[in-house]
């Protein structure tokens, strides 16, 4: 157990839905981070938030938000659902907001999206 | 980020030393040299990060060359539980925030 704990584990949705994943960071962690992880485009970062604020912004789609809690659990929200959003969707934690390069990820199991 | 070249696969046989290289040519003298690896449907894992001198830690160690255009990861006594896919990863102090940027990594296979 990594400490980041992220549900639900699996999801089974159809096209054209919504869906929220949600994640509690590691105790004492402020930083947390969105990757998404399919077959054909490796593991992809998404987004970060620190203490409550986006911090950097990778390659997350205008159909997918997220958000970081005043208590630091956060939700990535995928809406208007499609085919190709299948995947494994994992949040990590970090204790600082990233600056120096020693920053170290703790990753949670992940949450498995199928969208049918 | 500046950017790694690992093997795609590598073999080893269960309970000997695995040396896993990753090059990085490019690195600047800020960037940290990371390695995280991903066991089948498990989420990646830290193993060990360094920035100039070697590195040991409970899970393996960290070569890294002279001129610092290099580095060995290095299993003492590979197990199958080892069986994973390695990233080398170089992470500078930006001000863009802590992401890692995953490349394709190296798939360790342990054969018994």
């Amino acid at each position: 157990d990594s400490g980041v704990t992220q549900t639900p584990k699996h999801l089974i949705t159809a096209t054209g839905q919504r869906v929220t994943l949600r994640c509690s960071p590691r105790s004492g962690d402020l930083s947390v981070y969105w990757y998404q992880q399919s077959l054909d485009q490796g593991l992809q970062f998404l987004i970060q938030y620190y203490n409550g604020e986006e911090r950097a912004k990778g390659n997350i789609l205008e159909r997918f938000s997220a958000q970081q809690f005043p208590d630091l659990h956060s939700e990535l929200n995928l809406s208007s659902l499609e085919l190709g959003d299948s995947a494994l969707y994992f949040c990590a934690s970090s204790v600082s907001s990233g600056e120096s390069g020693a920053n170290v990820l703790t990753f949670g199991a992940g949450s498995r999206l199928t969208v049918l | 980020d500046a950017k790694t070249t690992q093997p795609n696969s590598m073999e080893s046989n269960e309970e000997e030393p695995v040396h896993l290289p990753c090059n990085h040519s490019t690195i600047s003298g800020t960037d940290y040299i990371h390695w995280y690896r991903q066991l089948p449907s498990q989420g990646p894992e830290y193993v060990i990060h360094g920035l100039t001198s070697n590195v040991n830690n409970r899970m393996a160690s960290l070569a890294i060359a002279e001129d610092r255009k290099s580095s060995t990861l290095i299993l003492h006594r590979a197990t199958l539980r080892d069986a994973a896919v390695y990233y080398c990863i170089l992470r500078g102090p930006y001000n863009q925030g802590g992401k890692l940027i995953f490349g394709q990594g190296t798939e360790l296979s342990v054969k018994p």
